[in-house]
C-alpha cells in the first residue's frame, strides 16, 4: 500500500516550458488536491477534484490546469512555466471532504 | 473570509519540557480542525483532528490539542518534548460545507537537547 505517490521528485524548467506532475493514490479516495508550498505562506490550494472526471479551482489556480481521468490519478499541468511557479508541489487525497487528507512526498520545481 | 493564524514562526523548547504550538482561526460556524507535521524533505503527516465532542483531542506521537470555541483556538501540546519532535507544524481548518482545508503558515519547532 504505497499511499500517495508523486512523480517526478524534482524538475528544472526554463521559462515557457510545459510539464505535467502526476499524483497517484491507491486508497480508493474520492477527493484529490494539489497544493503549492512557499516559504512563509503555508500550503495554498491550486485545484482539487471531488471524484473521477471532476475538477474545481482552489485559491491559486492561475497558470495551472488539472485532469482526473481515472479515480486514482490527478494530473497537474503547467502550460507555460514562469519563475513565480518555482515551488514545492504537494498532492493529497481523502475519502471525502471531511476526512483526513493524506499527502504525497512532494515535487520540487525550479523555473529558471 | 476564513483564515488560520499561527502567531509564532519559531518555537524553541528544551527536551523534556512541555511544548505548545498556537493556532487560532476565523471561520463561521463549526469547523473541522487539524494539525499536521512536516519533517525535512517530506510530505505532511496527519497528527490529529477535532470534529466534535471532547475539547481535548489526542493524536499521534503523544501530541494532543485543545479546542477552545470562545477563543477560537486549537493549540497543539505535548507534555514532554523530544528532540525528534523538531519539525514544521501546520494547523488547518475545514470550514462548514467546504471541500478543502485552509492552512496556517506553519510553526517551526526546535527541541533543544
Amino acid at each position: 500500500n504505497a499511499g500517495v505517490t508523486q512523480t517526478p521528485k524534482f524538475r528544472v524548467l526554463k521559462t515557457g516550458q510545459s510539464m505535467t506532475l502526476l499524483c497517484a493514490q491507491d486508497m480508493n479516495h474520492e477527493y484529490m488536491y494539489w497544493y503549492r508550498q512557499d516559504p512563509g505562506m503555508g500550503l495554498r490550494l491550486i485545484h482539487y477534484s471531488v471524484g473521477e472526471g471532476t475538477t474545481a479551482k482552489g485559491e491559486v489556480p492561475d497558470g495551472y490546469n488539472v485532469s482526473r481521468l481515472k479515480k486514482q490519478n490527478f494530473l497537474l499541468g503547467l502550460e507555460s512555466a514562469a519563475p513565480s511557479q518555482t515551488s514545492v508541489y504537494f498532492c493529497a487525497s481523502s475519502y471525502n471532504r471531511g476526512e483526513t487528507q493524506y499527502f504525497g512526498p512532494g515535487t520540487r520545481l525550479l523555473v529558471l | 473570509a476564513q483564515s488560520v493564524a499561527q502567531p509564532e514562526d519559531q518555537v524553541n523548547v528544551a527536551e523534556g519540557n512541555p511544548l505548545t504550538v498556537k493556532c487560532t482561526y476565523s471561520v463561521s460556524g463549526n469547523p473541522y480542525l487539524f494539525w499536521y507535521v512536516q519533517y525535512p524533505n517530506r510530505g505532511l503527516q496527519f497528527l490529529l483532528k477535532y470534529i466534535t465532542g471532547d475539547n481535548l483531542v489526542k493524536g499521534s506521537y503523544g501530541f494532543e490539542a485543545e479546542f477552545n470555541k470562545s477563543q477560537t483556538s486549537f493549540h497543539l501540546k505535548k507534555p514532554s518534548a523530544l528532540v525528534s519532535d523538531s519539525a514544521l507544524y501546520f494547523c488547518a481548518v475545514r470550514p462548514p460545507g467546504a471541500n478543502n482545508l485552509f492552512f496556517g503558515t506553519g510553526t517551526r519547532l526546535t527541541v533543544i537537547p
